[in-house]
């Protein structure tokens, strides 16, 4: 069974600095996918970035990076210089295999208030 | 990405009554798309997979008599809540997988669906 694991229910951080949101996963498949998503209180799910099971650098996107620790099974999403637009719930997901039907599990997700 | 669309994006019905929800891929053709449910300060809940011109795929608890799925065309599936009650009453998100490698998940904006 595939498991997704978010343990930081809230968040507070300063405006400017940096921040990491946890998420560590579980599954037998060999093949997945990681991703991360922001939600903003209008409720849409905004793809943030991704990370692939077989995949040997750190996926970044612009100030998102993702710490992949594969024996770890954590996949942290840090994002620097936190903006005051970054306050929304934020969700690590996970794509077991590689394919169109392939369904995608969502962790209990993350609250980032960013203090101005 | 690609762009996905709800209608409605908010309804307030009667318990007892059925309201059907629409999701559209608008600029691709999606064989696969997937219908989620989310609770309030929840994560998401996969509900089913809708998969084109053949039955949907419900994950277990989910009644599939109660909420029925149509994916008629390669742009369209729609998610209708029979016999709706207070507790449907929830936040219904669609989402429609990328043709490419990441077998990435667009999502739409969501419907609100308030049963009085």
């Amino acid at each position: 069974a595939q498991k997704i694991t978010q343990t930081q229910p809230g968040m507070f951080v300063q405006e400017k600095e940096a921040v990491t949101l946890d998420c560590t996963y579980d599954t037998s498949d060999q093949s997945y996918g990681l991703f991360w998503y922001k939600q903003p209180s209008s409720g849409e799910m905004i793809f943030l970035i991704y990370q692939g099971s077989y995949d040997e650098q750190n996926a970044t996107e612009g100030r998102y990076s993702l710490n992949f620790q594969k024996a770890r099974k954590s996949a942290n999403l840090v994002i620097s210089a936190s903006q005051l637009g970054d306050s929304a719930m934020y969700f690590c997901a996970m794509r077991g295999g590689y394919s169109s039907a392939s369904k995608i599990i969502f962790g209990s997700g993350t609250r980032l208030s960013i203090r101005p | 990405g690609a762009v996905v669309s709800q209608h409605p994006s908010w309804v307030i019905c009667k318990s007892g009554t059925s309201v059907k929800i629409e999701c559209r891929s608008l600029d691709f053709q999606a064989t696969t798309m997937f219908w989620y449910r989310q609770f309030p300060k929840q994560s998401l809940m996969l509900m089913a997979t809708s998969n084109e011109g053949s039955k949907a795929t419900y994950e277990q608890g989910v009644e599939k008599d109660k909420f029925l799925i149509n994916h008629a065309s390669l742009t369209l599936s729609t998610l209708t809540v029979t016999s709706a009650h207070p507790e449907d009453s929830s936040f219904y998100i669609c989402s429609v997988v990328s043709g490419d490698a990441r077998y990435e998940q667009y999502f739409g904006p969501g419907t609100r669906l308030t049963v009085t």
